[in-house]
């Protein structure tokens, strides 16, 4: 069974500094894996995703995810956070085929504070 | 296009009560998927549909049922309501594609008292 980890309930960063969210993951075979970003009282919206190919993926709004098979992990980064960064964000993996199913971790909320 | 549209928004329902939640999309993905988003929890799917007259179930399916006769429409039916059923409730579509990305609705939130 595929399984996605996110080990920190919540981030705290200063805006202009860098962040980082994590996210490992435990998937049979070759797994897409995305980011989804929730602002308040909305749907989710997915911010990057890697499904083959170069292990650097960028995103929208600054955001990237280094794709690391041998440490099984998906880790977010920006370089500069801004105060309009704050938000829960989701990592989420599903093995290829047309049927195959999101799973998604248990979300990691970013706080970003002048 | 509207993308995934998703209604009420709100709703408070008294236990034992059913109802259905909708859930229609406009971009003729054939995939469609219910979700229940719960504090601490992430997503969890509860039904998925891969096509229009075909249904499955997900990680959580007690209490709930779905049923696909357009490709556009995928409603949620709650059978008899029950507080464990309070959540946020996510409709999402994508397209069969490789690797392609879901589109969510924007929740509906549910309380059942």
């Amino acid at each position: 069974a595929q399984s996605v980890a996110q080990p920190e309930d919540q981030v705290n960063v200063a805006e202009g500094n860098p962040l980082t969210v994590k996210c490992t993951y435990s998937v049979s075979g070759n797994p897409y894996l995305f980011w989804y970003v929730q602002y308040p009282n909305r749907g989710l919206q997915v911010l990057l995703k890697y499904i083959t190919g170069d292990n650097l993926v960028k995103g929208s709004y600054g955001f990237e995810a280094e794709f690391n098979k041998s440490q099984t992990s998906f880790h977010l980064k920006k370089p500069s956070a801004l105060v309009s960064d704050s938000a829960l964000y989701f990592c989420a993996t599903r093995t290829p085929g047309t049927a195959s199913k999101l799973t998604f971790g248990t979300g990691t909320r970013l706080q970003v504070t002048l | 296009n509207a993308g995934v549209t998703q209604t009420p928004k709100f709703q408070v329902l008294k236990t034992g009560q059913s109802m259905t939640l909708q859930c229609a999309q406009d971009m003729n993905h054939e995939y469609m998927s219910w979700y229940r988003q719960d504090p601490g929890m992430g997503l969890r799917l509860i039904h998925y549909s891969v096509g229009a007259g075909i249904t499955d179930q997900g990680e959580v399916p007690n209490g709930y049922n779905v049923s696909r006769s357009t490709t556009e429409d995928f409603p949620l039916r709650l059978l008899s309501a029950a507080p464990s059923q309070t959540s946020v409730y996510f409709c999402a579509s994508r397209s069969t594609g490789r690797g392609t990305e879901a589109f969510f609705g924007q929740g509906t939130r549910l309380t059942v008292v």
